[in-house]
C-alpha cells in the first residue's frame, strides 16, 4: 500500500522552463492538496482539490496551475519557472467531511530553479 | 482567516529531559487542531489531534497535547526525550466545515545526548 506517492523526487530547472509534478494516491481520498515548504514559514497550500474535476486556489496559487481528471491523480504545473518557486512541494490527501481527518502526505519533491 | 503560531522556532534539550512546544492559533469559533512531526527528507506524520472532547490528547511516541480554549493555546509535551525526537514539529488548525488547514512555521526540536 503506497500510500501517496510524488513524482519524481528531485529536479532542476532553469528559468523559464516548465514542469508538471504528479501525485498518485491509493486511499481512494476525496481530497487533495499541494503545498510548498520554505525554511522558516511552515507549509503554505498552493492549490486544492474537494473532488474529481474540482479545484480551487489556496494561500499561495501565482505561478502554479493544478488539474484532477481522475480521482487518485493531482498535478501541479509550472509553466515559466522562476528562482522564487525553489521550494519544497508537498502534496497530501484527506477523506472527505468537516475538516476533521487528519492529512497523509507524501515525501516532497525538491526543486531549484536556477 | 485562521493563523497558527509556533512560539518557537528551534528547541535544543538534553536526553531524558522534558520538553514544551508551544502553539497558539486565532480563531473566534470551534477549530480542530493537530501536531505534525517531519524527519529529514520525509513528509509530514500525524503525531495527535484535537476534535472535542477531553482537553489533554494522547499521541504517538508518547507525545500529548492540551488544548486550552480560553488560551487558544495547544502546546505539546513529552515528559522525556529521545535523540530520535529530533524532528522538526507542525501544529495545524481547520474550521469545520473547513476545506483546508493551516501550518505553523514549525519547531526545530534537537535532542543532545
Amino acid at each position: 500500500n503506497a500510500g501517496v506517492t510524488q513524482t519524481p523526487k528531485f529536479r532542476v530547472l532553469k528559468t523559464g522552463q516548465s514542469m508538471t509534478l504528479l501525485c498518485a494516491q491509493d486511499m481512494n481520498h476525496e481530497y487533495m492538496y499541494w503545498y510548498r515548504q520554505d525554511p522558516g514559514m511552515g507549509l503554505r497550500l498552493i492549490h486544492y482539490s474537494v473532488g474529481e474535476g474540482t479545484t480551487a486556489k489556496g494561500e499561495v496559487p501565482d505561478g502554479y496551475n493544478v488539474s484532477r481528471l481522475k480521482k487518485q491523480n493531482f498535478l501541479l504545473g509550472l509553466e515559466s519557472a522562476a528562482p522564487s518557486q525553489t521550494s519544497v512541494y508537498f502534496c497530501a490527501t484527506r477523506p472527505s467531511g468537516a475538516g476533521n481527518q487528519p492529512q497523509h502526505f507524501g515525501d516532497g519533491t525538491r526543486l531549484s530553479i536556477l | 482567516a485562521q493563523s497558527v503560531t509556533q512560539l518557537d522556532s528551534q528547541v535544543p534539550v538534553f536526553e531524558e529531559a522534558p520538553v514544551e512546544l508551544r502553539c497558539n492559533y486565532s480563531s473566534s469559533v470551534s477549530v480542530y487542531l493537530f501536531w505534525y512531526v517531519q524527519y529529514p527528507n520525509q513528509g509530514l506524520q500525524l503525531l495527535l489531534k484535537y476534535l472535542s472532547g477531553s482537553t489533554l490528547v494522547k499521541g504517538i511516541n508518547g507525545f500529548e497535547a492540551e488544548f486550552n480554549k480560553s488560551q487558544t493555546s495547544f502546546h505539546l509535551r513529552k515528559p522525556s526525550v529521545h535523540i530520535s525526537d529530533t524532528a522538526e514539529y507542525f501544529c495545524a488548525v481547520s474550521d469545520p466545515p473547513g476545506n483546508d488547514m493551516r501550518f505553523g512555521a514549525g519547531t526545530r526540536l534537537t535532542v543532545k545526548p
